[in-house]
């Protein structure tokens, strides 16, 4: 088992650009969830879907912020266009039912 | 009411000391209590979890405390080794109204010294 999968690690980007991070959860989860991490704010989620339907997007901070979930084995956090306020690092976790959750690695997003 | 409220932010514990973190919330929905470690680069990872229907769960040299009438629950770790220096992180969620999404406390930075 690979875990969760995420790409890329590091991304930097200039300011007005869209960035697109992608997730790989693990085979069988049936929940995803994006969180973002910064020393201000600690773990923020961001959405979390169940099954692929997104069920839960009230802390996307914004429009400029999009996730899509096509199928089970993919998702990806889209931010168009890109503030320097958005540097932060973003983890993908997943869980099966009733279990605890399983989180990425991380992408680590600098926006110059 | 959403909040997880968690104490202190940093933690310094010689070798072999106790380490304890707390963590208070107010919803009283909330039936899960994990907690997370996280290194640097690395994801969180579940260290150990209770559920509201028991007062301690113990494994290893970690155990979780939990107060339901006071909504607080900590961390204990026994004989602290400089391994466990980490970030750790309690939360909540309610798998009972299958609000599966979990909230996070703000994190405490553990530093053992050897």
């Amino acid at each position: 088992d690979a875990g969760v999968i995420q790409s890329p690690r590091h991304e930097v980007t200039e300011m007005g650009q869209e960035v697109t991070l992608r997730c790989k959860p693990i085979s069988g989860h049936n929940s995803l969830f994006w969180y973002r991490q910064t020393m201000m704010r600690g773990l923020e989620l961001l959405i979390y879907f169940n099954n692929n339907v997104p069920i839960d997007d009230s802390g996307m901070p914004e429009d400029r912020f999009s996730a899509k979930m096509p199928n089970a084995s993919f998702s990806t956090l889209k931010i168009q266009p890109s503030e320097p306020r958005d540097s932060a690092v973003y983890f993908c976790a997943s869980r099966p039912v009733g279990i605890g959750y399983t989180f990425g690695s991380g992408t680590r997003l600098t926006v110059v | 009411q959403q909040q997880v409220k968690q104490s202190p932010q940093s933690l310094i514990v010689q070798k072999g000391g106790i380490s304890i973190i707390n963590c208070a919330y107010e919803n009283t929905a909330f039936d899960y209590f994990p907690w997370y470690q996280q290194f640097p680069g690395k994801g969180p990872a579940l260290l150990i979890a209770i559920r509201p229907d028991v007062s301690e769960k113990k494994e290893g040299r970690f155990t979780i405390s939990f107060n339901k009438s006071a909504k607080q629950f900590s961390l204990h770790i026994m004989d602290s080794q400089p391994g466990d220096s980490a970030t750790y992180f309690c939360a909540a969620s309610s798998l009972v109204y299958n609000t599966d999404k979990l909230i996070f406390g703000t994190g405490t930075r553990l530093q053992v010294f050897p």
